[in-house]
């Protein structure tokens, strides 16, 4: 049974650039929340994904949007890049009915804006 | 808003040792607490959750406890290895929620040295 998986692992970028990273969720999970961790800080909240909307979004800009896709994989898309993006990005999953609301994460992407 | 708290920040003890890492929370109206382990530069593997209906949990070497009307969590682990060593997370998902997102505290770093 595959885990949660993001892609890619690691990427550099310009700034100003635009980048897009990928999560696939655990299988059965239909719910997925993206987190952005600051070296040394816990994980901040971005925005999470049930059936294709966005949710629920936490105190970051509209440079970062979001996708759901029908097979329940999701997309951040991160505009305008600043030096301050610099983070590893997260994907968690979890299935809605789950009465437990146990999260899973996968291993993260690691963005370094220069 | 609901501010989640770990203290120490950082922890450096013998093998064998037990030790106790904290968690305090200020919104006591949460649905569960997760505690997550992180290795360096990787993703978060869940090693407890806790409901708010309950008072422990406990797996191998780690015991979890939650006192929900004082605000507060403690993970236990018994007997420190240096495969131990690691950055600790506790994370609450708060009522009325529906969807479980997850509020982090910065994290303690343990290091168990031989």
């Amino acid at each position: 049974d595959a885990g949660v998986t993001q892609s890619p692992t690691h990427l550099i970028k310009t700034r100003g650039q635009q980048v897009t990273l990928r999560c696939s969720p655990k299988s059965g999970h239909d719910t997925v929340s993206w987190y952005q961790q600051a070296l040394g800080q816990g994980p901040q909240f971005i925005f999470q994904y049930y059936e294709e909307e966005e949710r629920q979004r936490g105190n970051f800009p509209d440079r970062f949007s979001g996708h759901q896709f029908p097979n329940y994989s999701s997309e951040l898309n991160v505009n305008a890049l600043l030096l301050g993006d610099s983070a590893l990005y997260l994907c968690a999953s979890r299935f809605t009915t789950s009465g437990s609301r146990e999260q899973y994460f996968g291993p993260g992407t690691r963005l370094t804006v220069t | 808003k609901q501010e989640v708290t770990q203290i120490p920040a950082a922890l450096s003890v013998p093998e064998g040792e037990n030790l106790v890492l904290n968690c305090s929370f200020t919104d006591s109206a949460i649905y569960n607490l997760q505690w997550f382990r992180q290795d360096p530069g990787k993703g978060l593997t869940s090693l407890l959750l806790i409901q708010s209906s309950q008072r422990e949990q406990t797996s191998g070497r780690l015991n979890a406890s939650l006192d929900k009307s004082s605000g507060r969590s403690t993970l236990y682990i018994a007997a420190s290895q240096p495969g131990d060593s690691a950055t600790y997370l506790c994370a609450v998902s708060i009522r009325g929620s529906t969807l479980g997102r997850l509020y982090f505290g910065r994290g303690t770093q343990l290091t168990v040295w031989p």
